[in-house]
């Protein structure tokens, strides 16, 4: 059943430092996945996204990691920045045409950056 | 910066009374997707719809709620009857075309529904 009312598990970093998030996915069907950023009052945010023909894509500043045998999915922040505190989601999208792409959402992680 | 856009940003409602909750997709975007997000969890995902089409309504509760997305004009999540469970964010996305990894859904601000 769902869970109510959990708190968030905290990433706490200092600037300039890296960070690391981590996701276990659901479903070994997936072949999509995103990381979204979420701000305080705000919507997610794309930061990047990895098929799962792809076990590493590199964006600016972030590194998206793809273990489709343990159905684990990270997310490396180089040389983290106050502005990067926010909270961040994986989702991921089951394959195949019946499944209309919606995003199915982790959890999520806070991170939190210290100076 | 023509991102999705939702009204009202906020909404107070009584219970018992209905709530309309509005997306305007990013432009050239004909496919609209509606999440739900209680605190400290993530999105849920409830309805997408293309152009007055549902396609996928298999997150939405089955009585009270109900989505459209006509020809001309946003995107409507309506819910009747409201009752306290309800209070939440409700996120919409949208997308430009279903080619996965070349159009990932972008999300608007959402709108914070709160139930007295």
């Amino acid at each position: 059943g769902e869970s109510v009312g959990l708190h968030l598990p905290t990433l706490s970093v200092q600037e300039g430092d890296n960070s690391i998030i981590n996701c276990a996915y659901s479903n070994s069907a997936s072949d999509y996945f995103i990381w979204y950023k979420q701000e305080s009052g705000k919507g997610p945010q794309f930061i990047i996204d990895i098929r799962s023909n792809m076990d590493k894509r590199q964006g600016q500043r972030v590194t998206v990691l793809l273990n489709k045998t343990v159905k684990h999915l990270s997310l490396q922040i180089a040389a983290t920045q106050p502005g990067d505190s926010a909270v961040y989601f994986c989702a991921e999208t089951p394959a195949g045409v019946d499944t209309a792409d919606k995003l199915i959402f982790g959890t999520g992680t806070r991170l939190q950056v210290f100076p | 910066n023509a991102g999705v856009m939702q009204n009202p940003r906020h909404l107070v409602r009584r219970r018992g009374q209905e709530a309309r909750l509005r997306c305007s997709p990013m432009k050239g975007h004909s496919h609209v997707y509606w999440y739900r997000q209680l605190p400290e969890e993530g999105l849920k995902f409830m309805v997408y719809l293309q152009k007055e089409n549902i396609i996928d309504e298999s997150g939405m509760p089955k009585e009270r709620f109900s989505a459209e997305f006509p020809k001309e004009g946003p995107s409507i999540l309506r819910i009747q009857q409201v009752v306290r469970g309800d209070s939440a964010a409700y996120f919409c996305a949208s997308s430009r075309t279903r080619d996965r990894g070349v159009q990932p859904q972008h999300f608007g601000d959402g709108t914070r529904l709160s139930i007295l």
